[in-house]
Formats: structure tokens, C-alpha cells, sequence
């Protein structure tokens, strides 16, 4: 099946800094990707769709300019939290669709102290 | 994009079957009714996917009656390894977004 990977799996910055997390479709191209957020005991927020070679669409409430979405090729895009601040603490998943489905990434632990 | 509404948890013994209904009132059209499952801190895996009547896979069945507004993803005999989370979710799946629910969280018991 599709596979989808993530790096880094888990991640720790300090309050200020920018972290920047990539999602890889690595079997098949995926010019749309999305990319989640998920508190703990809480359902995937969709954050933004990652489109290929344009910019990112984004959902309502999420700042683009603190997420920065870059989708360069066909089987890369990545996601970079700037100025991060420990709210910005969660785990975030991404996903390509193949198939009529969906595969997602393992997800990167994103802890800011 | 449909919205789908799950109960929020459910309990079960090893060796049960397990029901899980999803309502999805607004489906349209061209959605598809597809269902994953989550680990604690991994991302969601498919688990199947259906338009109408019955699939089967080698994990569950899905089971749609011919008005849509709802699916039942069927677990036979559950193990310890079934606890998870599970998310219904409704919509066209060629590129585009899912909206996720709040699922519902299956506990398996010895």
C-alpha cells in the first residue's frame, strides 16, 4: 500500500525558535497533501491543503504566516512553525490521498518549552 | 462536507462482534463513506471504505443501507489489539479535505 513518512517523529524547541516538520509521500506522487493537528483526547483539526507548486489554502482560525506551508515537489511538503510557543505543543499529522483514500503520516510530537 | 456524528465511546469483551454506527444525514451524491482507525500518537490507518450496500475486507464489514444517511463498521471478535479509535468520515476522496469528527473510542476487555 501507499506510504507515507514524517520527519522528525518527535521534536522539542524553545519558545521563539521555528521548527520546521516534512511529510514525504515516498511510493506514489500526491500533488495535494493536508496537514492536522491533534490535541491529546481530541479528534484531527484540519490545519491547511498543501497544493503543489501553489500556495497553501488554510482553514479558518489557523494562521498562515505562523504555519508556513511549502509543497516543492510531488512527493514533499513541509510544514514550519515559526516563533513557536508552548501552546503550539501537539501532534501533527499529514496525509496524501491515493485511491479514493487517504494515507497518513505517523505523525511528528512537537513539544515547545 | 458532511458532517458525521459517532458515539463517543464504547466497551467490548475479546472474541465480541462490534458495531459502530455512524450517522452522516448530509451525505452527498458523490461521497464515499470511509472508516480509520487510530493508536494513541500514531496517524490514522483506513480500515474500508464503501458507497453503498456491503463490503467486506479481511478486517471488517461495512454496511450502508440504500438511503446512506448512516453506515455500521462491523468488528468480529475483537481482540485486546481493537482499542482504538475510530473515525467515520464522508466525503469525495479524490484530493479532497476530510473534516474529522470526534470519533469513538472502543475499549476492549479480557
Amino acid at each position: 500500500g501507499a506510504v507515507v513518512s514524517q520527519h522528525p517523529s518527535w521534536v522539542i524547541c524553545k519558545s521563539g525558535t521555528s521548527v520546521k516538520i516534512e511529510c514525504r509521500s515516498l511510493d506514489f506522487q500526491a500533488t495535494t497533501m493536508f496537514w492536522y493537528r491533534q490535541f491529546p483526547k481530541q479528534s484531527l483539526m484540519l490545519m491547511a491543503t498543501s497544493n503543489e507548486g501553489s500556495k497553501a489554502t488554510y482553514e479558518q482560525g489557523v494562521e498562515k504566516d505562523k504555519f508556513l506551508i511549502n509543497h516543492a515537489s510531488l512527493t514533499l511538503s513541509t510544514l514550519t512553525v515559526t516563533s513557536a510557543h508552548p501552546e503550539d505543543s501537539s501532534f501533527y499529522i499529514c496525509s496524501a490521498p491515493r485511491d479514493r483514500k487517504e494515507y497518513f503520516g505517523p505523525g511528528t510530537r512537537l513539544t515547545v518549552t | 462536507l458532511a458532517k458525521t456524528t459517532q458515539p463517543i465511546s464504547m466497551d467490548s469483551y475479546e472474541g465480541q462482534e462490534v458495531n459502530i454506527t455512524c450517522s452522516h444525514n448530509n451525505i452527498a451524491t458523490n461521497d464515499y463513506i470511509t472508516w480509520y482507525q487510530q493508536f494513541p500518537s500514531q496517524g490514522p490507518r483506513f480500515i474500508i471504505q464503501g458507497y453503498k450496500t456491503k463490503v467486506t475486507n479481511e478486517v471488517a464489514s461495512l454496511f450502508i443501507p440504500a438511503d446512506r444517511k448512516s453506515s455500521t463498521l462491523s468488528l468480529p471478535r475483537v481482540s485486546l489489539s481493537d482499542t482504538a479509535v475510530y473515525y467515520c468520515l464522508v466525503g469525495e476522496t479524490q484530493g479532497g479535505k476530510l473534516i474529522f469528527g470526534q470519533g469513538t473510542e472502543l475499549s476492549v476487555k479480557p
